[in-house]
């Protein structure tokens, strides 16, 4: 059980295209979702935190205009990345909680590429 | 938030015994220590969480002394496909458990 999808796995665009990832959980219902950004060699850095039915509570430094997080539904938060340009490469990694338990269960990421 | 301060890297050989230590000086009362494995280009996978004293399941260990201001991930006869960054992450509720640190870079050799 608790098992999170990320769809793509991989994509490559354009600059100045948008791309939109999408995190599920398959089964069970998360009520706040985590959305990572992970350059090579680096550890995960948060860029938002999405809870179902509200906005979206961004980090600082993260643009909220060119990442676009929804949280529709309980199994399903997406992130659109806006007017993509080559520093946005990186690999996007999605995770799950429900309620106040600790844990968290990551996606298996998105390879973003843009060129 | 609690910071916490991994080693680097660690190097290790197939059938060894390694126990990677994470130091979370400020960790707080309501904080949980967890502990995740990151293949190269995939997300982290959940290895072992506790709270105090020691914790473990088919995977690993966990001890956690009296003070929780470090933790000992211990993994048991490791192999090759341990090889793999580790993170430990500290936090209670409230999503404070979001910052991952640099984690531990584990080489696992023949």
């Amino acid at each position: 059980g608790a098992v999170v999808s990320q769809h793509p796995s991989w994509v490559i665009c354009k600059s100045g295209t948008s791309v939109k990832i999408e995190c599920r959980s398959l089964d069970f219902q998360a009520t706040t979702m985590f959305w990572y950004r992970q350059f090579p060699k680096q550890s995960l850095m948060l860029m938002a935190t999405s809870n179902e039915g509200s906005k979206a509570t961004y980090e600082q430094g993260v643009e909220k205009d060119k990442f676009l997080i929804n949280h529709a539904s309980l199994t399903l938060s997406t992130l659109t990345v806006t007017s993509a340009h080559p520093e946005d490469s990186s690999f996007y990694i999605c995770s799950a909680r429900v309620g106040s338990l600790e844990e968290q269960y990551f996606g298996p990421g998105t390879r973003l590429t843009v060129t | 938030l609690a910071k916490t301060t991994q080693p680097i890297s660690m190097d290790s050989y197939e059938g060894q015994e390694v126990n990677i230590t994470c130091s979370h000086n400020n960790i707080a009362t309501n904080d949980y220590i967890t502990w995740y494995q990151q293949f190269p280009s995939q997300g982290p996978r959940f290895i072992i969480q506790g709270y105090k004293t020691k914790v473990t399941n088919e995977v690993a260990s966990l001890f956690i002394p009296a003070d929780r201001k470090s933790s000992t991930l211990s993994l048991p006869r490791v192999s090759l496909s341990d090889t793999a960054v580790y993170y430990c992450l500290v936090g209670g509720n409230a999503g404070n458990m979001l910052t991952f640190g640099g984690g531990t870079r584990l080489m696992v050799k023949p």
